[in-house]
C-alpha cells in the first residue's frame, strides 16, 4: 500500500479480555517496529521484525504481549488479560533495511483503552 | 548505553521566533531521522538525514555524525508547528531507536 496502516484505530475493550492489533506495512519494507506511547509520553519500543531474522522481543513489558509477521507482511500484536495500564496508543512503522537503514514511516497507530 | 537525548524539553515560542533542538546520540546510532508528532498524534516525517544540511520550507535539520549530534531549525515559527519533535536513530544499523522528545508550543 501506499503508506503504513493500522488497524482499528480505536478499540475500548473490557480488563481482563485479549486485543489483536494489525499493522499493514509499506510494500517492499522489510523491517517492522511496535511502539507503545502513554499519554503525554515517549515512544516505548516493543519489538521489531527483520525479513526472516528472529524477531528483537527485548521490549515486550510481560509474556501478555507477543506478536507475530508472516514474512515481510502484515503484523500482529495480541495483548491478552489486558489491565488498564496497557491502554496506550500503540504505533506501527516500517522502513526498509538493505545495506544501510532506510527511511522509517509510521502508521496512524491504534488507541487502546481498557476499561 | 544506547542512548539519544533530546534538547530542550519542553519550548515555548511567540509566533514569528526562530528555534533551534538538538539531538545527541551515541555510538552506534545512526541514520538520524526527525519526526513531527501533531496534537492528533500522528507522526510526520521531517527529515531523514544520515549526514549534512537539508532544508524543507522554515524548517531545515544537520546531523555532525562525526561529533554525534543532529539539530533541527525551525524558522519564523507558526502555531502549527506546535507539538513534540522526535529525533530517532538505527542501533547497530537496525534497531530503530527514539530520543524523548521536544514539546513546542508556538502562541499567536
Amino acid at each position: 500500500g501506499a503508506g503504513v496502516s493500522q488497524s482499528p484505530s480505536n478499540k475500548v475493550t473490557e480488563k481482563g479480555k485479549d486485543v489483536e492489533l494489525r499493522c499493514d506495512p509499506i510494500s517492499g519494507h522489510t523491517a517492522l517496529y511496535w511502539y507503545r506511547q502513554r499519554l503525554g509520553q515517549g515512544l516505548e519500543f516493543l519489538i521489531y521484525f527483520q525479513g526472516n531474522s528472529a524477531p528483537d522481543k527485548s521490549g515486550l513489558p510481560s509474556d501478555r504481549f507477543s506478536a507475530e509477521r508472516t514474512g515481510e507482511s502484515v503484523s500482529t500484536l495480541t495483548i491478552q488479560r489486558t489491565q488498564q495500564e496497557d491502554s496506550a496508543v500503540y504505533l506501527c512503522a516500517s522502513s526498509w533495511l538493505g545495506q544501510g537503514a532506510g527511511e522509517a514511516f509510521f502508521g496512524q497507530g491504534t488507541r487502546l483503552t481498557v476499561v | 548505553g544506547i542512548q539519544v537525548e533530546q534538547s530542550p524539553p519542553d519550548l515555548i515560542l511567540q509566533e514569528g521566533a526562530n528555534s533551534t533542538l538538538r539531538c545527541n546520540f551515541s555510538d552506534s546510532v545512526n541514520n538520524l531521522q526527525w519526526f513531527h508528532q501533531n496534537p492528533w498524534g500522528q507522526l510526520i516525517n521531517l527529515f531523514y538525514i544520515p549526514s549534512g544540511t537539508k532544508q524543507n520550507g522554515r524548517l531545515s535539520a544537520t546531523t555532525v555524525a562525526t561529533e554525534r549530534y543532529s539539530l533541527l531549525y525551525i524558522s519564523s515559527s507558526q502555531t502549527t508547528d506546535s507539538g513534540v519533535y522526535f529525533c530517532a536513530g538505527y542501533y547497530n544499523t537496525d534497531k530503530l531507536i527514539f530520543g524523548t522528545g521536544t514539546r513546542l508550543q508556538v502562541f499567536p
